[in-house]
């Protein structure tokens, strides 16, 4: 299973673009790139998912170069409720069980 | 996107009791669930796999027979932990896999936790 190195916090304000970047440099041919968002005392949630290119849906956009070795989640004008944990994961489509790092965790301050 | 629940929600039981936690997909087909552990402060721990109608997979060091898992049907696994102490009080997570079955993007999706507290 690819690894995955992503910062352990982040801070940012109401009203900001907040960019995550994960790299994972052994990333293999059939992996996706999924991140999850976790509050405490909940299971992850599911945000987005890609292959490579730019994936964009109703709550983030993930940002993948061509050699797939990194990828960067956007998130655009944050509010104090996106305040949580945020992992990136690498794998089968989640065919397979999913390798959770530390995951980063996103402060935001009014 | 799809719903995984879990019940119950948390759960308090003595020592040397056991407990059941229940995993659902509502609305897809799972044939193959997970079961995670996260202690406070820690990311999540893969403890096993769980393929329906057949044995779990366990991941190295976690116990087989202190952790039961069943796979009964499509849509429900559930987690037994047998002989409870203190050290296994935690929170537990399911997840199960969608497939392409009911349209939903194609991943994991997790339940809300189950918070065990053995005393």
């Amino acid at each position: 299973l690819a690894k995955t190195t992503q910062p352990i916090s982040m801070d940012s304000y109401e009203g900001q673009e907040v960019n995550i970047t994960c790299s994972h440099n052994n990333i293999a041919t059939n992996d996706y790139i999924t991140w999850y968002q976790q509050f405490p005392s909940q299971g992850p949630r599911f945000i987005i998912q890609g292959y490579k290119t730019k994936v964009t849906n109703e709550v983030a956009s993930l940002f993948i170069p061509a050699d797939r070795k990194s990828s960067t989640l956007s998130l655009p004008r944050v509010s104090l409720s996106d305040t949580a944990v945020y992992y990136c994961l690498v794998g089968d489509t989640g065919r397979r069980a999913l390798t959770f790092g530390s995951g980063t965790r996103l402060q935001v301050q009014p | 996107g799809a719903v995984v629940s879990q019940h119950p929600s948390r759960v308090i039981c003595k020592s040397g009791t056991s407990v059941k936690i229940e995993c659902r997909s509502l609305d897809f087909q799972a044939t193959t669930m997970f079961w995670y552990r996260q202690f406070p402060k820690q990311s999540l721990m893969l403890m096993a796999t769980s393929n329906e109608g057949s044995k779990a997979t366990y991941e190295q060091g976690v116990e087989k027979d202190k952790f039961l898992i069943n796979h009964a049907s499509l849509t429900l696994s559930t987690l037994t932990v047998t002989s409870a102490h203190p050290e296994d009080s935690s929170f537990y997570i399911c997840s199960a896999w969608s497939g392409t079955s009911g349209g939903h993007q194609e991943t994991q999706y997790f339940g809300p936790g189950t918070r065990l507290l053995v005393l």
